[in-house]
Parts: C-alpha cells; structure tokens; sequence
C-alpha cells in the first residue's frame, strides 16, 4: 500500500512564497502528481514529477526526491485565489490501471 | 481546452435507490477513471476502465458499484442500491495513458454531488 502524508493546514500572505511538503511511502513509484482543488470543485493538474528535481512552471514548482520519498509544491508571489487545498497523489507502477493514491490535502489560507 | 463532463451536477436520491452517474471523457484518451471524495476527506480511487474492462479497482468498489461504457462517447457509474455513507462527490476522470507519454495526467470533471436521504 501507500502512505502519503502533507500538512492539514498552512497560511501564508499575499506576495509571499510557501512550500507545500509531501512524503510518501510506496513499493514501486510511478510518479507524483499536485493538484489543486477549490472547495466543491474538481482536482486541477499543477505538476508532475517523475524524476528527481525541480520541476518549474510559472509561479509553481514541485520537486521530487524518490530516495526520500520526498516532494515539495512551492508557490511563489501568492495571490488570494491561491487560497485553496492543495493534493499530492502517486501513482504506483504495480497499478495496472494507472490509478493515484491521493493524500488528504493541504489547505492553504492566502491573506491580505 | 478539451472537458471532461458530469452529469447531474447534483443527485438527491432516497436510500436503496439505483442511481447512474454520467460522464464524457476527453474524445482521445483512453483510460477512465471514477474517484470519490466525501465531505471534507481526501479523494478516492474507485475504479479505472480501458479497452472496456475494468483494469482496476479498490475496495471500495463492492458489488453495489458498476461502470459501462455503452457507447463511443458516454462512461456510466451505477449504484445498485444506495446508502447513506455513498453521500459523496463523485469525480470523473479521463487521461492518455502509456509509456512515453509526457506526464499522463489525468483531467478530471467537476463532479456529481450524490445525497442519499
């Protein structure tokens, strides 16, 4: 099975930078997902990183370090829509059917 | 940019009822995916379907779930017969799978809210 573990909650301010952390703990990685979720809405796709490293877009990064099982979600110049929960998922190669295994999320609060 | 779509947006439905929740996957992906998320807890796999089989599921996926893709277009969820604790969003999702492909995420609808009363 998978273990993934992120922060319930964090709160940061409008113009900042925030870093979101996941760990994990699986039998065969198959990469590693961020999405973002609005309440009551559906996962959005931020990143995806299957090798380690920094991987960047825009004002989001995520980097991966599979020996640690270790993954972070950075958020730079933060604006108040970034006001949402953020979700690491995995995928593991013995899924057949590509599923992901989400983790419970991280509820970012951006104020003014 | 291409959709995945639900409907309904919202289901009420009395405990014991069937109830099927629809989806349109993007045109060009292959694999379909249901995953739930129930009121303030994480998201849920369910199940995943290619080539129209079930290629996976979890075990949340007992006898009282279904999944048909009865034509081209359309990839159904059923509910044999509902409970209280299927009170959940039910999410949709549709991503080009396969190695080589870039990031093969996955592209998810905005849902169906399932009550059962």
């Amino acid at each position: 099975g998978q273990n993934i573990d992120q922060p319930t909650e964090m709160t940061a301010t409008e113009g900042a930078i925030v870093q979101i952390n996941c760990t994990y703990q699986t039998s065969g990685f198959n990469g590693l997902f961020w999405y973002q979720q609005h309440a009551g809405e559906a996962p959005t796709f931020l990143s995806y990183n299957v090798l380690d490293g920094l991987e960047e877009k825009g004002r989001f990064s995520s980097f991966l370090s599979r020996s640690k099982g270790y993954s972070y979600l950075l958020l730079k110049e933060l604006q108040m829509k970034d006001s949402a929960s953020y979700l690491c998922a995995v995928r593991d190669n013995s899924n057949s059917g590509y599923a992901l295994n989400f983790g419970k999320g991280t509820s970012l609060l951006v104020t003014p | 940019e291409p959709e995945v779509t639900q409907t309904p947006s919202h289901q009420v439905t009395q405990m014991g009822q069937e109830v099927i929740l629809r989806c349109v996957p993007i045109s060009n992906h292959l694999y379909f995916y249901w995953y739930r998320q129930i009121l303030g807890q994480k998201v849920e796999f369910l199940v995943s379907f290619y080539n129209n089989e079930i290629s996976e599921k979890s075990e949340i996926f007992d006898d009282q779930f279904s999944v048909e893709r009865p034509d081209g277009s359309n990839f159904t969820l059923k509910i044999r017969s509902t409970k209280l604790e299927d009170s959940a969003m039910y999410f949709c999702a549709s991503s080009v799978a396969g190695q080589g492909t870039p990031n093969y995420g996955y592209t998810f609808g905005s849902g169906t809210r399932l009550t059962v009363v």
